[in-house]
Order: C-alpha cells, then sequence, then structure tokens
C-alpha cells in the first residue's frame, strides 16, 4: 500500500538554526514527490517538484533532495516567517492523485 | 495567491442537509482535484476531474458527487451531512493529468465546512 511517513511531526528551532526534515515513502511507479507548505487555515503552497533519485531543488532558505526512498527539506538559517507545516507528497504512475503524509509543524522563534 | 478560488470560505449547516462547493481553476488548467483536510485524517484525496470527464476517485463517499463544467468549474456537492464531514474543503488545478511536467497542483484557500 502507497505510504508517506514525515518526521518529526513537530519541530521547534531558533532563529538561524539549520535543520532537516524527513519525507519517507513506499509507492510503486513514483511519478513525482512534492513539497507544499501550509500555513493555518490556509490552502497549501506549492514548493518543490522532485522526479528522480540524486535530484535537489533550492528556492530562498529552502532545499529539497530526493533519494529512492526519502526525501529531505533542508532549512538554512531559518526565520520565524518560515514557521509552517510543510507537506510531503507522492503522485504514482497512474493518475494524478497525490498522497500526502500528516506533515511536519515548524515553529521558528526568534 | 494560486489563482485558484473557492466559495465560499465558511459554511456552517446542520446534519440532514445539503451543500455546493464551488472552485474555480486557474487560467489553462484542465484538471481539477478535490480533497479533504481533517485533523485526525490529514489530506486526502476525494476525485479529480479532467476536462468536464471524471478521472480519478478516492476515498470519496456516496454521499458526496462532483462535477466539472464545460467553462472548467466545478462544485463538490455533500449531501445527508453529518458531525463527521466538518473539514476543510480544498480544490486544486494543474495543467494536465499524468506524465512528468506541469502537472503540479495548485490549491485553493479551502471551504471550511462546519456541521452542527
Amino acid at each position: 500500500e502507497d505510504q508517506v511517513t514525515q518526521s518529526p511531526e513537530a519541530l521547534r528551532l531558533q532563529e538561524g538554526e539549520s535543520s532537516s526534515l524527513n519525507c519517507s515513502y513506499t509507492v510503486s511507479g513514483l511519478r513525482g514527490l512534492f513539497w507544499y507548505r501550509q500555513d493555518p487555515g490556509k490552502g497549501p503552497e506549492f514548493l518543490f517538484t522532485l522526479y528522480s533519485a540524486g535530484e535537489e531543488k533550492e528556492k530562498e532558505r529552502l532545499k529539497a533532495t530526493l533519494t529512492k526512498k526519502e526525501s529531505f527539506l533542508h532549512i538554512t538559517a531559518p526565520k520565524p516567517e518560515d514557521s509552517a507545516t510543510y507537506l510531503c507528497a507522492v503522485r504514482r504512475n497512474q493518475g494524478g492523485k497525490l498522497i500526502f503524509g500528516q506533515g511536519t509543524e515548524l515553529s521558528v522563534k526568534p | 495567491d494560486s489563482g485558484v478560488t473557492q466559495t465560499p470560505k465558511h459554511l456552517i449547516t446542520a446534519t440532514g442537509q445539503r451543500v455546493t462547493l464551488r472552485c474555480s481553476p486557474r487560467s489553462g488548467d484542465l484538471s481539477v482535484y478535490w480533497y479533504q483536510q481533517s485533523l485526525d485524517q490529514g489530506l486526502q484525496f476525494l476525485i479529480q476531474y479532467y476536462n468536464g470527464e471524471e478521472r480519478a476517485k478516492g476515498n470519496i463517499l456516496e454521499r458526496f458527487s462532483a462535477q466539472q463544467f464545460p467553462d472548467l468549474h466545478s462544485e463538490l456537492n455533500l449531501s445527508s451531512l453529518e458531525l463527521g464531514d466538518s473539514a476543510l474543503y480544498f480544490c486544486a488545478s494543474s495543467v494536465g493529468t499524468s506524465g512528468t511536467g506541469g502537472n503540479e497542483q495548485f490549491f485553493g484557500p479551502g471551504t471550511r465546512l462546519t456541521v452542527l
């Protein structure tokens, strides 16, 4: 069965303290791994798509990487405005639906 | 702003009632997806339409139905509502339906449904 597991569930950082969020997945025929940011009560905001192992993408203080079994979202020198829930999702070979993990709630304190 | 619009933002109704949620996709996007987000279940895929046709079904209850109209907007109909249907309902859109590239899904702001 397709499964996406994110860890940790919650992460508290001090401003400037770099860290990584993990997304482990089990899916037959991966056709994309997606990272989203979600603020409370808002819709998920698209961040990155990764398609193959070894691929990396960067945006400001965020960098996403992909292996055959997991993806990491690295946050370098985070700021309080980076506080949000980060969601990982995978898409299978067939169809367009996304299978989401439960998310990591990130809190960055000044 | 993702370009996906959803109305209404909030909906409060009673058990047994029926409601309709509306979604307008980004300009040029042909696929529309509906997701439900609750505290205990996370984001769950409900249904997908592509250019007016149903393409995929997820964990959508028989009491729920959807359609996509010729102008590509979509409606999600929820009937015989139960307390457990209270959740955030999101619509997302993408250019295509499968394959690599150009299929990132962009989410709307959601409709918060409260069933009393």
